[in-house]
């Protein structure tokens, strides 16, 4: 089965509103990698955690490998936000496992 | 300011011809990957390359073959082209495999 499950699937926020991604693993991950994919296909790097919290602008992430979720907070939501978010985690293997993301309309 | 390239950026070809994908990068990564992402089916992994002329499959490696001459490119060729290759290619690089991977700009790659 998925060894990353992204919830929700898709999400409408207003702007200057926030809200929260989850990504649940299966079995215990290494470290996450939440990317940003733009309206023009772009794959944006958000963050990388091997544990903890990270902190960027109006952007949050955290970590818990024992508990196997990492989240991504978006506080203050603009319309550029709009896009899908994902979230992969390394395998023993080298290969990345992705999530099937989540898609985030930001309404004006 | 770290990045990944990938030429071109947009093609069309018509079944049965040769396509040569290209990327580069100029962070001196050990390692690069080469993915395809299609509606409802995600990222998917074709090939990781850990170095120079030290290439792998990844999950879905049938249809395609890579080069890697030189650290900073990585080609992906696809010999004699089905439609079913239509999709966009992803290109990215990592300073090792089990660390943060840098994406390119995507190739999007239409097969008549």
């Amino acid at each position: 089965g998925d060894q990353v499950e992204q919830s929700p699937s898709a999400l409408s926020l207003h702007e200057g509103t926030g809200s929260a991604l989850r990504c649940n693993f299966t079995t215990t991950m290494r470290a996450v990698q939440w990317f940003q994919q733009n309206s023009r296909g772009s794959l944006i790097n958000l963050f990388y955690l091997a544990s903890g919290t990270k902190e960027n602008g109006r952007l949050k992430s955290t970590f818990n490998s024992k508990e196997s979720y990492s989240t991504l907070h978006i506080r203050d939501a603009q319309l550029e936000d709009s896009g899908t978010y994902f979230c992969a985690a390394p395998r023993s293997n080298a290969k990345l496992t992705f999530g099937k993301g989540t898609k985030l309309s930001v309404k004006s | 300011d770290m990045k990944v390239t990938q030429m071109p950026r947009y093609l069309i070809k018509r079944m049965g011809e040769n396509v040569l994908l290209e990327c580069g990068q100029d962070m001196s990564h050990e390692t690069m990957y080469w993915y395809r992402q299609d509606p409802g089916l995600g990222l998917q992994l074709i090939y990781i390359s850990y170095d120079v002329d030290s290439n792998s499959e990844g999950d879905i490696p049938k249809g395609y073959r890579v080069s890697r001459k030189k650290r900073e490119h990585f080609s992906l060729i696809l010999d004699s082209a089905k439609t079913n290759q239509t999709s966009v290619y992803f290109c990215a690089s990592s300073p090792d495999w089990a660390y943060e991977q840098y994406f390119g700009p995507g190739t999007r790659l239409t097969v008549l």
